[in-house]
């Protein structure tokens, strides 16, 4: 089955300061997609960054970024100079086979 | 141009009736999905329809749950006899086709309770 896991129901961090949330998947397919999606208290979701499977770099996106470790089917978010904006719930989403798998979010807290 | 809409925004219903909830996808877009998203809770797949193709219902969770999607355009999700679990916000969403790695666009959902 295919599963996507994100290990942090929370997470928080100072502003202006760096952190990352995980997610892990499992897919049997070689060619796949991974995405990062933000839902602010506004509800409505958003994409932040999407990566290909068969491409090696890291996808980035202004101050967001991934390390994609394909071998350990490891997908985390990088957020660099994190903001009172970036709080949000943040999920991770994998489009594999033509089915698309949604983790649980990360909640993400920003202390000014 | 406009961004995927929904309607109502919130809906209280009483156990047992019957309530539609509406989405206009993005002009374009032939791919739409609905998910329900429990308080806290990530999202949960419903249904989708894919141009002319027949929808993937495959994450109904039961026959009280139906969609239907006019012209290819907008869609309408029918929860027949509501009940308290059924209480959540209701999340359309469109993408430009079928094709893989296609970004999806998500409107500000209903919020659905049920007392």
């Amino acid at each position: 089955a295919q599963t996507v896991t994100q290990s942090q129901p929370e997470m928080s961090v100072q502003e202006a300061e760096t952190v990352t949330l995980s997610c892990t998947y499992d897919t049997s397919e070689s060619d796949y997609y991974l995405f990062w999606y933000k839902q602010p208290p506004s509800r409505q979701m958003i994409l932040v960054i999407r990566q290909e499977a068969y491409k090696q770099q890291n996808a980035t996106e202004n101050r967001f970024s991934v390390n994609f470790q394909k071998a350990a089917k490891s997908f985390s978010l990088k957020i660099s100079d994190s903001q009172l904006g970036d709080a949000a719930m943040y999920f991770c989403n994998m489009d594999s086979n033509y089915q698309l798998i949604w983790g649980a979010g990360t909640k993400l807290i920003i202390k000014p | 141009g406009a961004g995927v809409s929904q309607s109502p925004s919130n809906k209280v219903t009483e156990k047992g009736k019957d309530v539609e909830l509406r989405c206009d996808p993005i002009s374009g877009h032939t791919a739409l999905y609905w998910y329900r998203q429990s308080l806290g809770q990530g999202l949960e797949f419903l249904i989708y329809f894919q141009g002319n193709s027949a929808p993937d219902k495959s994450g109904l969770p039961s026959d009280r749950f139906s969609a239907e999607r006019t012209g290819g355009s907008v869609s309408t999700l029918t929860i027949q006899r509501t009940q308290q679990e059924d209480s959540a916000v209701y999340l359309c969403a469109s993408s430009l086709g079928s094709g893989r790695g296609n970004e999806q666009f998500f409107g500000p959902g209903t919020r659905l309770t049920v007392l």
